[in-house]
């Protein structure tokens, strides 16, 4: 089992572009989330999906959007990207409680 | 709104030394977990606790919940560089599943051989 993949690893935007954030797990988990970290912040909370066909804000979801295309993938997107969006994303699926986290993926908006 | 604070921001202990790391938590914790992460990478759970005065054990890394407190804490025994990484805390904030969790900022182990 792969886990939590994600793509891509590394991103640079220039202010205003949009990017669509790729996550897909294979351990059959109904929830799944995307956080984002900043220094000195820990991990935030930006969407979750509780099971398939289902989407909720987390706490910062300002600037984004999510789509669970099925039980594996869940997509997030920047449709203009904005300097403040430069962070690190992860996403994660959970199981009892316990979250599985990708590796992540470095975005940097200029 | 709840939030969790952890101490130290950061440690540096010398291999062999035991440490321990703290997380308060500003209202009832519902369940507190535990992960490890190394620099650049993901989260890796350790450990989840959720009644209180619940201690678990994985390895050399002991966790405890005071639910009284609202506070955990996590103590390594005879640290090693292995065990050098980010270490964050992370609760539900009710008791509906844990779809929302939040997180601490972490505390930055180092250790030195």
């Amino acid at each position: 089992n792969a886990g939590v993949t994600q793509t891509p690893k590394f991103q640079v935007l220039k202010t205003g572009q949009s990017m669509t954030l790729q996550c897909a797990q294979d351990m059959n988990h109904n929830s799944m989330y995307w956080y984002r970290q900043d220094p000195g912040m820990g991990l935030r909370l930006i969407y979750y999906s509780a099971s398939e066909g289902t989407t909720d804000k987390g706490e910062v979801p300002n600037g984004y959007n999510v789509s669970r295309l099925n039980k594996r993938e869940f997509s997030l997107r920047l449709e203009s990207a904005a300097p403040s969006q430069t962070s690190v994303y992860f996403c994660a699926s959970t199981r009892v409680g316990e979250q599985y986290f990708g590796p992540g993926t470095r975005l940097t908006v200029t | 709104s709840q939030e969790l604070e952890q101490s130290p921001q950061s440690l540096i202990v010398q291999e062999g030394k035991n440490l321990t790391i703290n997380c308060t938590s500003s209202k009832t914790l519902y369940g507190l977990y535990w992960y490890k992460q190394k620099y650049g990478e993901g989260l890796i759970f350790l450990m989840m606790l959720q009644k209180g005065g619940e201690e678990k054990s994985h390895e050399k890394i002991t966790a405890k919940l005071d639910e009284k407190k609202q506070q955990s804490s996590l103590h390594i025994t005879a640290s090693q560089p292995s065990h050098a990484g980010i270490y964050l805390c992370g609760a539900d904030k009710d008791n509906t599943g844990g779809f929302k969790t939040i997180f601490g900022a972490g505390t930055r182990l180092f250790v030195k051989a």
